[in-house]
């Protein structure tokens, strides 16, 4: 079956221009995830999004960040005025479980921001 | 306490080498520990996990060992082939929890 996709696979942009970022989860998976990676480091959380609850937005770094989901289908992650250092690759990821186990992954965004 | 500190940054072996990959944890309430491995434009992918009710835990050539009371936990890939070569991240979370804390990754090349 279809893995987690998502688009644009690149994305670049000016500093202070609102970007979009979009994932399409694994058909029937409740659970999604935003990461942000920068270059040579590891994952960093951003939000979660399990079922109709409310979503964490604990790992958002400002208010410049934003993310919404319909039911359990497309997720768009917003980020507002973009600055230099947003610069990094957006992963996605699914899970059928409400918890963190078997977090599938798609290939991410890469946003630069010039 | 939320960090996951992983060493070494990167790491060269050769074809039929083990390369082990070590991770260390502060927070005692992490009870979930798993590797990923990613390589070039994909995103990363789940390798194995444990839960520190077991020690070690294998799956073909890939072996957790995991150390509670040191709060350390290793990969271990025998046997190292080319193809392992990627970069490989290890992650902890509380049972219960939504997010992983991922460590900063280790980039493998295993030379053929």
């Amino acid at each position: 079956g279809a893995g987690v996709s998502q688009s644009p696979s690149n994305k670049v942009t000016e500093k202070g221009k609102d970007v979009e970022l979009r994932c399409d989860p694994i058909s029937g998976h409740t659970a999604l995830y935003w990461y942000r990676q920068r270059l040579g480091q590891g994952l960093e959380f951003l939000i979660y999004f399990q079922g109709n609850s409310a979503p964490d937005k604990s790992g958002l770094p400002s208010d410049r960040f934003s993310a919404e989901r319909t039911g359990e289908s497309v997720s768009t992650l917003t980020i507002q005025r973009t600055q230099q250092e947003d610069s990094a690759v957006y992963l996605c990821a699914s899970s059928s479980a409400p918890t963190v186990y078997e977090q599938y992954f798609g290939p991410g965004t890469r946003l630069t921001v010039t | 306490q939320q960090q996951v500190k992983q060493s070494p940054q990167s790491l060269i072996v050769q074809k039929g080498g083990i390369s082990i990959i070590n991770c260390a944890y502060e927070n005692t309430a992490f009870d979930y520990f798993p590797w990923y491995q990613q390589f070039p434009g994909k995103g990363p992918a789940l390798l194995i996990a444990i839960r520190p009710d077991v020690s070690e835990k294998k799956e073909g050539r890939f072996t957790i060992s995991f150390n509670k009371s040191a709060k350390q936990f290793s990969l271990h890939i025998m046997d190292s082939q080319p193809g392992d070569s990627a970069t490989y991240f290890c992650a902890a979370s509380p049972d219960s929890a939504r997010q992983l804390t991922f460590g900063s990754g280790t980039q493998l090349t295993v030379l053929p």
